[in-house]
């Protein structure tokens, strides 16, 4: 049961052009959302996040989008550049009391093009 | 400014051996939380911790799989008897377990192969 899908394993985009990385969720219980990078063989480095009380938070050339209604959240990266190649993460948190373990997106292959 | 620590950070393991994975958490952290990633797919969760406490175990397999978070030291996974299935990456993350926006910070994790 994939409660946060990635439906795009990968995207190529053109150095200095705008990245847009795509996210679904199918439980209305989340409260909390956050992106995380991932390099090969290391851990997932967070980026940035969003309560579900707003509906944008920026920082940099990175900015989050949550859409309750749609049950979607995006990371636009602009601009983007050839270190930002990575694999990115979507992550979620419940809402329960105590619950506070974070439920993952398959990722998405980010390349960017020189 | 350490950030998380995990030990080791490769681990071969032959069938039915013990496989114990070491995470130190960031400086002021006391949540503990280990996640399994398998090839080609996303971070599972596995089970969440405070100091000498389970809270939520509901994504650790219920044989052969314990986590502990001793009063002094790291976090330790244990798998016990280990199979194939085991061989994955082993993350663990920390955070200070605030109310609302708590952000878990992620190790370099610890590669698991079972032979």
């Amino acid at each position: 049961d994939q409660q946060v899908k990635q439906n795009s394993p990968s995207l190529s985009v053109q150095e200095g052009r705008i990245s847009i990385l795509n996210c679904d969720y199918t439980n209305s219980m989340f409260d909390y959302f956050l992106w995380y990078k991932k390099y090969p063989a290391e851990g997932p480095t967070f980026l940035i996040s969003i309560s579900s009380i707003k509906d944008k938070n920026e920082d940099g050339r990175f900015t989050v989008f949550l859409n309750k209604s749609a049950k979607h959240l995006s990371l636009h990266i602009v601009p983007s550049q050839p270190g930002d190649s990575a694999v990115y993460f979507c992550a979620a948190r419940g809402a329960q009391t105590g619950a506070n373990n974070l439920f993952f997106g398959t990722g998405t292959r980010l390349t960017v093009i020189p | 400014n350490a950030g998380v620590m995990q030990n080791p950070r490769h681990l071969v393991r032959r069938r039915g051996q013990e496989a114990r994975l070491r995470c130190s958490p960031m400086k002021g952290h006391s949540h503990v939380y280990w996640y399994r990633q398998l090839p080609e797919e996303g971070l599972k969760f596995m089970v969440y911790l405070q100091k000498e406490n389970i809270i939520d175990e509901s994504g650790m397999p219920k044989e052969r799989f314990s986590a502990e978070f001793p009063k002094e030291g790291p976090s330790i996974l244990r798998i016990q008897q280990v199979v194939r299935g085991d061989s994955a990456a082993y993350f663990c993350a920390s955070s200070q377990g605030l109310a609302g926006t708590d952000t878990q910070y992620f190790g370099p994790g610890t590669r698991l192969t079972v032979l």
